[in-house]
C-alpha cells in the first residue's frame, strides 16, 4: 500500500476486555516494530520482526502482550485482560531493508488504546 | 543502555525566528541519528537523519550535524513557517541492536505569525 496502515484508529476497551490491534506495513517491507507511546512521551520499543520471525520482544511489558506476524506480512498486537496502564497510543513502523539497517522507518498514524 | 534526551518544550517562537531544539544521546557504538516530525493528526515521519560523525542531515531547511564528541544532534532552522508547527522527535539507532531505534520525548513546536 501506499503506506503503513493501522486499525482502529481509536480503541475503548474495559479493564480485563481483550483487543487485537493491527498493522498492514508497506508491501515488501522486511522490518516491522511496535512502539508504545504514552501521552507526552516518545514512542518506547515493544518488539520487533523481521519478515514473520520475532526477533525481538524485551519491550513488550508483560505477558498479557502478545505479537505475531505469520505470513511476514500484516501483523497483530494483542494484550490481553488490559488494565489501565495499558493506555497509550501503539505505533507500527515498517521499513524496507534494502540496504542497510539504517534506512528510515516509516510509522503508521497509530491506534489511541483508552482502558477505562 | 541507549537514551536519548530532548530539551524540553513547548517551544513557541514567531515566524521567521531561528529555531534550535537540543538533542543529545548516551549509546554505545556508533549509532545513526534521526530526526522524526509528528504534524497534528499524523504518523511520526522522518525529517533527516545522519550516519557517523561530523554528518549533516538536512531537509526543507532544517539542519542538524552528528557531534561525537558532544554526543549531540541539535535541530536548526534559520527562518520557521507556520506550517513547521509539530512535535519533533530526535531518535539513534544501532546496528548491533536489530536497527531499533530509541526516541527522546519530543518537543513541541508552535509557530506563531
Amino acid at each position: 500500500g501506499a503506506g503503513v496502515s493501522q486499525s482502529p484508529r481509536y480503541k475503548v476497551a474495559k479493564r480485563g476486555q481483550d483487543v487485537a490491534l493491527r498493522c498492514d506495513p508497506i508491501s515488501g517491507h522486511v522490518s516491522l516494530f511496535w512502539y508504545q507511546q504514552a501521552l507526552g512521551q516518545g514512542p518506547e520499543f515493544l518488539t520487533y520482526f523481521q519478515n514473520e520471525a520475532q526477533l525481538d520482544k524485551s519491550g513488550l511489558p508483560s505477558d498479557r502482550f502478545f505479537a505475531e506476524r505469520p505470513e511476514g506480512s500484516v501483523s497483530t498486537l494483542k494484550i490481553q485482560r488490559t488494565q489501565q496502564e495499558d493506555s497509550a497510543v501503539y505505533l507500527c513502523a515498517s521499513r524496507a531493508d534494502r540496504t542497510a539497517y539504517n534506512e528510515k522507518l516509516f510509522f503508521g498514524s497509530g491506534t489511541q488504546l483508552s482502558v477505562l | 543502555g541507549d537514551s536519548v534526551t530532548q530539551m524540553e518544550g513547548p517551544v513557541t517562537l514567531s515566524e521567521e525566528a531561528f529555531l534550535t531544539i537540543n538533542c543529545t544521546y548516551t549509546a554505545t557504538g556508533y549509532p545513526s541519528l534521526f530526526w522524526y516530525v509528528q504534524y497534528p493528526g499524523e504518523g511520526l515521519q522522518l525529517l533527516l537523519k545522519a550516519t557517523k560523525a561530523d554528518d549533516k542531515g538536512s531537509n526543507k531547511g532544517f539542519e542538524a550535524t552528528y557531534r561525537k564528541e558532544t554526543t549531540s544532534f541539535h535541530l536548526e532552522k534559520g527562518s520557521v513557517q507556520v506550517s513547521d508547527s509539530a512535535v519533533y522527535f530526535c531518535a539513534l539507532m544501532r546496528g548491533t541492536n536489530a536497527g531499533k531505534s530509541t526516541f527522546g520525548d519530543g518537543t513541541t513546536l508552535t509557530v506563531k505569525p
